[in-house]
């Protein structure tokens, strides 16, 4: 159990729909990353926070949003889906959101998104 | 974009044999981290190697890393049917992104 919790597991929804992806990350650590992997594009990276504040930025959407709360858990919001947004989407976290050697990211067990 | 890519894209081995997989990435990194996926499952840290270590071991894991190559090996030594799964690298850049290659699937057979 890396300490990354992920609801929900599982998702089937509708094209045109929207959803919330949420994560509670390990205790202590500061910094979210969100990934999505399928099974065409791999593991890609989406977005970081790191106590509050967005970090940086990678291949996230527009129809896509993330936000990291005052408590640190985040979530990730997903609106006007399309088939192509089938995928898994996994939270990590990790302690330090700065250059230190050393930083681990552990991931959470991922959420099933499924468009149908 | 600093995204590793690993070699082979997929590896089957009988168990007892070892198994050594690649990883190779573009610019100057930070430190080297190897992951570990099993089949629709969350990724597991294995092992981190820093950009000043050449070789690094744990367990049945040993981890070599080539600056100058830009590459990293991961070697199980002794492999199991457990260890089937699918293996990726992930480089940190100066910034504060992981990057991820596209991983190794591996398949010990028993």
């Amino acid at each position: 159990d890396s300490g990354v919790t992920q609801t929900p597991k599982h998702l089937i929804t509708a094209t045109g729909q929207r959803v919330t992806l949420r994560c509670s990350p390990r205790s202590g650590d500061l910094s979210v990353y969100w990934y999505q992997q399928s099974l065409d594009q791999g593991l890609q990276f989406l977005i970081q926070y790191y106590n509050g504040e967005e970090r940086a930025k990678g291949n996230i959407l527009e129809r896509f949003s993330a936000q990291q709360f005052p408590d640190l858990h985040s979530e990730l919001n997903l609106s006007s889906l399309e088939l192509g947004d089938s995928a898994l989407y996994f939270c990590a976290s990790s302690e330090s959101g700065t250059r230190q050697a050393g930083n681990t990211i552990y991931f959470g067990e991922g959420s099933w998104l499924t468009v149908v | 974009s600093q995204q590793g890519e690993e070699d082979p894209q997929a590896l089957s081995i009988q168990e007892g044999e070892n198994a050594t997989m690649n990883c190779s990435y573009k610019t100057s990194i930070n430190n080297l981290q190897w992951y570990r996926q099993n089949s629709g499952r969350g990724l597991v840290h294995l092992i981190l190697i820093r950009s000043n270590e050449r070789e690094k071991h744990s367990g049945r894991l040993r981890v070599t890393l080539d600056t100058s190559k830009k590459s990293s090996s991961l070697l199980i030594t002794a492999s199991r049917a457990a260890d089937t799964a699918s293996y990726f690298c992930a480089t940190d850049d100066r910034g504060n992104q992981f990057y991820f290659g596209t991983g190794t699937s591996l398949t010990v057979i028993p």
